[in-house]
């Protein structure tokens, strides 16, 4: 069963605005979590991850994601995007009653207009 | 650090034909993870080496799929008879023991004609 889902395909925002990106995930237990972002013809990199504690994660590029228990969601936020922000971003996390297999969601593909 | 490395970055072959790819990790992690991307999806898992130790292949892949890793250090991934249909990004990631923290090298596009 698919651990994480994203619910938008596509989003697009001017450059300088804000950006949320929707994670949600699917667990018993508190899971851990990750942000990658990935540009055209290479692999992906890791933005940020949540494991435990603090629900506010920051990470590289000026993005941070927050975990909320409540609404099962891990949503990415950078609250002025860049016209290099332009990629595919991808939330994962670990299947269903495993820590070892990591399984990503389809992604969000991310355009900025100028 | 130097990362992780994937060889070849582009393959090209006919219908088929067998290919190989290699993946070195980062020396000091001991899990190696084989992801498969196509175009608009997320990385699809495949396999996952703890040091030499094949732990898991996915049950989405066939029998023309194998994967190595002597010695718990760099890993292979061969496609016997390749199909139009394993035309891919293959993808290579490392991570420490523990909740992993996936770091990935650049990938093999595969094109199968």
């Amino acid at each position: 069963a698919q651990s994480v889902t994203q619910p938008d395909i596509h989003i697009t925002v001017s450059e300088g605005a804000s950006l949320e990106l929707r994670c949600n995930y699917s667990y018993g237990a508190t899971p851990y979590l990750f942000w990658y972002v990935q540009s055209p013809g290479q692999g992906l990199q890791l933005l940020l991850k949540y494991f435990s504690g603090d629900t506010l994660v920051q990470g590289i590029k000026g993005f941070e994601a927050e975990f909320k228990r409540s609404q099962s969601s891990f949503n990415l936020r950078k609250p002025s995007v860049h016209w290099s922000d332009a990629a595919e971003y991808f939330c994962a996390g670990p299947e269903m009653n495993r820590d070892d297999k990591i399984i990503f969601g389809k992604g969000t593909r991310l355009h900025i207009l100028p | 650090d130097t990362g992780v490395s994937q060889d070849p970055r582009h393959k090209i072959t006919k219908r088929g034909q067998n290919v190989t790819f290699r993946c070195d990790p980062i020396s000091e992690h001991n899990r190696l993870y084989w992801y498969r991307q196509t175009l608009g999806q997320g990385p699809e898992f495949l396999t996952y080496f703890q040091n030499e130790a094949q732990l898991e292949k996915s049950r989405l892949l066939s029998d023309r799929f194998s994967a190595e890793r002597p010695k718990g250090s760099f890993s292979t991934l061969e496609i016997q008879r390749t199909e139009q249909g394993d035309s891919a990004m293959y993808l290579c990631a490392s991570s420490s023991t523990g909740p992993p923290s996936l770091f990935f090298g650049s990938g093999t596009q595969l094109s199968v004609l």
